[in-house]
């Protein structure tokens, strides 16, 4: 059973750009999570999806930033606009209800 | 009061001694807590769940005391490789999971 997959896992975008960070959650898992981790603070919880739903986004900015769980596919995080603060480490966790979630091996996204 | 708080550490811990470290909470209605520890650079890995009173995993063995609303974690006959920041997590079902700062500890030869 493959574990919670992340890809890319490292981006590096200009100012201004787009960025798209996937994630595939665990087999069977229909709950998926997003992080964000800056470099040497703590892991700030972002949002929290069902399958085609947004449960939790209390995380999320308010502006540039959305997230998506489709029916098929993976779970996108988007990030419009980027910005250099928006540099860090994003990671996704899965779970198969809530609880124990397990995370993904990160996207380090990097803003020049 | 934050949600939860670590000693952020670090632990300086000989190899082969025993460490232990707390983590606060502040939400009374949490039902369990899971112990993830982190590596530089890498993802949060599950090391530990508590529904009860404790756990206990070879080396591992995490207590709560839901009074005083603290877990804590201890390691014995640390090895090299157990150095890692450790994250508490206090779970309220429903709700998303909240993570501490972290304990840093580091063994040393």
């Amino acid at each position: 059973n493959a574990g919670v997959m992340q890809n890319p896992r490292h981006l590096v975008r200009r100012r201004g750009q787009e960025a798209r960070l996937r994630c595939s959650p665990m087999k069977g898992h229909s709950h998926v999570y997003w992080y964000r981790q800056l470099p040497e603070e703590g892991l700030k919880f972002m949002v929290y999806l069902q399958k085609e739903n947004i449960i939790d986004e209390s995380g999320m900015p308010k502006e540039r930033f959305s997230a998506e769980f489709p029916k098929e596919g993976p779970s996108i995080l988007r990030i419009q606009q980027v910005v250099r603060g928006d540099s860090a480490a994003y990671f996704c966790a899965s779970s198969p209800s809530s609880g124990e979630q397990f995370f993904g091996p990160g996207t380090r996204l990097t803003v020049l | 009061r934050k949600e939860v708080e670590q000693d952020p550490g670090p632990f300086n811990v000989p190899e082969g001694a025993t460490v232990a470290f707390n983590c606060t909470y502040s939400n009374s209605a949490s039902q369990s807590f899971f112990w993830y520890r982190q590596d530089c650079r890498k993802e949060p890995k599950l090391l530990m769940s508590v529904y009860s009173s404790g756990n206990e995993d070879g080396r591992f063995t995490a207590q709560l005391n839901r009074a005083s609303q603290y877990i804590s974690l201890l390691i014995r006959d640390s090895k090299l490789s157990d150095s890692a920041t450790y994250l508490c997590v206090p779970y309220v079902a429903g709700n998303k999971l909240t993570f501490g700062g972290g304990t840093r500890v580091l063994v040393k030869p």
